[in-house]
């Protein structure tokens, strides 16, 4: 089975940070990529599919990037409202998720 | 717009079934896979399985033993079966549609395994 390893974990940054977060899989997985917002209590939202796409509504200052085995998402300028967890899912095969990276206010 | 509202016990005995009904509205549901997803307490997010509008499934290695997944399109829902139950059964369960990514999402269900 293919396993997504997320890094860092946890990150502290504060508003107005570039704020990167990578994902990689355990072998090729082309762009079949999703990336999703977790906050306290909430599901997830879509943020990015097909490694790059970003999903209708989302801020463009979250963009994604990668394809294979190494994947990133970056947030252009950290918002107040960007502070959660982040996931990042394959969406080919089984829909495995990767371990999350909380973002964390400095 | 489209919703996803899951419904079932809150608290279930260990070694019992679990049964999660989720309702969807504001769309068809053809042409899409429907999925469930956990998270224990805080954990992270763990794809459960799938059932397309034909009926075809697919669910986790980790929990294929214990998983069933139906859908009743006529009552616009789908279903989740897990025997078998423990402690580690314990999170907040999900329904989710499978569009581009998992673009509709349920607000979750807690359930706790406990006697």
């Amino acid at each position: 089975d293919i396993q997504l390893t997320q890094s860092p974990s946890f990150l502290s940054a504060s508003v107005g940070d570039r704020v990167t977060i990578t994902c990689r899989a355990s072998q090729g997985i082309s762009s079949y990529l999703a990336w999703y917002q977790q906050k306290p209590g909430r599901a997830p939202k879509l943020l990015i599919y097909a490694a790059s796409t970003l999903q209708s509504g989302v801020p463009s200052r979250f963009s994604g990037s990668g394809s294979g085995t190494e994947f990133t998402l970056t947030i252009s300028s950290l918002q107040p409202e960007d502070f959660a967890t982040y996931y990042c899912q394959l969406l080919d095969g089984y829909f495995t998720f990767g371990g999350g990276t909380t973002v964390d206010i400095k | 717009q489209v919703q996803l509202q899951e419904s079932g016990p809150g608290l279930v005995k260990p070694s019992e079934t679990l049964s999660l009904s989720c309702s969807v509205s504001g769309d068809s549901m053809t042409s899409y896979y429907w999925n469930w997803v956990r998270q224990p307490p805080g954990k992270g997010l763990e794809w459960i399985g799938y059932i397309s509008y034909s009926g075809n499934t697919k669910y986790s290695p980790s929990l294929k033993s214990r998983v069933t997944i139906s859908l009743d399109t006529s009552k616009k829902h789908f279903s989740l079966r897990l025997d078998s139950l423990t402690a580690a059964d314990t999170a907040v369960y999900y329904c989710a549609r499978w569009g581009t990514g998992f673009d509709y999402w349920g607000q979750g269900t807690l359930v706790s395994v406990s006697s």
